[in-house]
């Protein structure tokens, strides 16, 4: 079946840098595009970005531009995001996702001294 | 970036109940407005893609409408199995953008 599957939780010290992946299965990783959202505990969702994974064409929103690196191996269906300089306000659970509603399972991302 | 406004952000309602969640753009969207349920600890869940097309799978109790600026969620009939929080995204451009989320609760 149609899945994406996330890498595991991560800990990390303020400054750091985090990259998070995103095996896909079960299609053509390179027919749609993948998006990056995040949800802060207790708190909404968040748009991050997006990345074709044909092209490798990327765009991200201004909150994260500078920050923020979409990525991806297409030999192994896989996605990656990697952000930069974290703070403890990046502390969150990081989804991918596809069109039409197809998400990973999260991956928990905490950043702390 | 466009905005959503989603109302209410809370809503206490009884299964049985006919329940009515409500997005705005800030500018017109065509129909690209989808709504998602999500549920402690999980991921999101499609409920409704292009503004009124029940994603597969999801029960008949759920329906969308609207076209431009507004949008609606309604569930018919309330479950014991739908309270959750419930988001609209816009993917009409990017940034895509989502509301603030409506939690629905039991009463």
């Amino acid at each position: 079946q149609v899945q994406l599957v996330q890498s595991g939780a991560e800990v990390k010290k303020p400054g750091a840098s985090v990259k998070v992946s995103c095996k896909a299965s079960g299609y053509t990783f390179t027919s749609y595009d993948i998006n990056w959202v995040r949800q802060a505990t207790g708190q909404g969702l968040e748009w991050m970005g997006w990345m074709n994974p044909n092209s490798g064409n990327t765009g991200y929103a201004q909150k994260f531009q500078g920050r923020v690196t979409m990525t991806r191996n297409t030999s192994i269906s896989t996605a990656y995001m990697e952000l930069s300089s974290l703070r403890s306000e990046d502390t969150a659970v990081y989804y991918c996702a596809r069109d039409p509603g197809v998400w990973g399972q999260g991956t928990l991302v905490t950043v702390s001294s | 970036a466009i905005q959503m406004t989603q109302s209410p952000s809370s809503l206490s309602a009884s299964v049985g109940d006919r329940v009515t969640i409500t997005c705005r753009a800030s500018q017109g969207i065509r129909n690209d407005l989808g709504w998602y349920q999500q549920k402690p600890g999980k991921a999101p869940k499609l409920l409704i893609y292009a503004a009124s097309s029940l994603q597969s799978g999801v029960p008949s109790r759920f329906s969308g409408s609207g076209s431009g600026t507004d949008f609606t969620l309604t569930i018919s009939s309330l479950q014991p199995e739908d309270f959750a929080t419930y988001y609209c995204l816009q993917d009409y451009n990017y940034p895509q953008t989502f509301g603030q989320g409506t939690k629905l609760e039991i009463k």
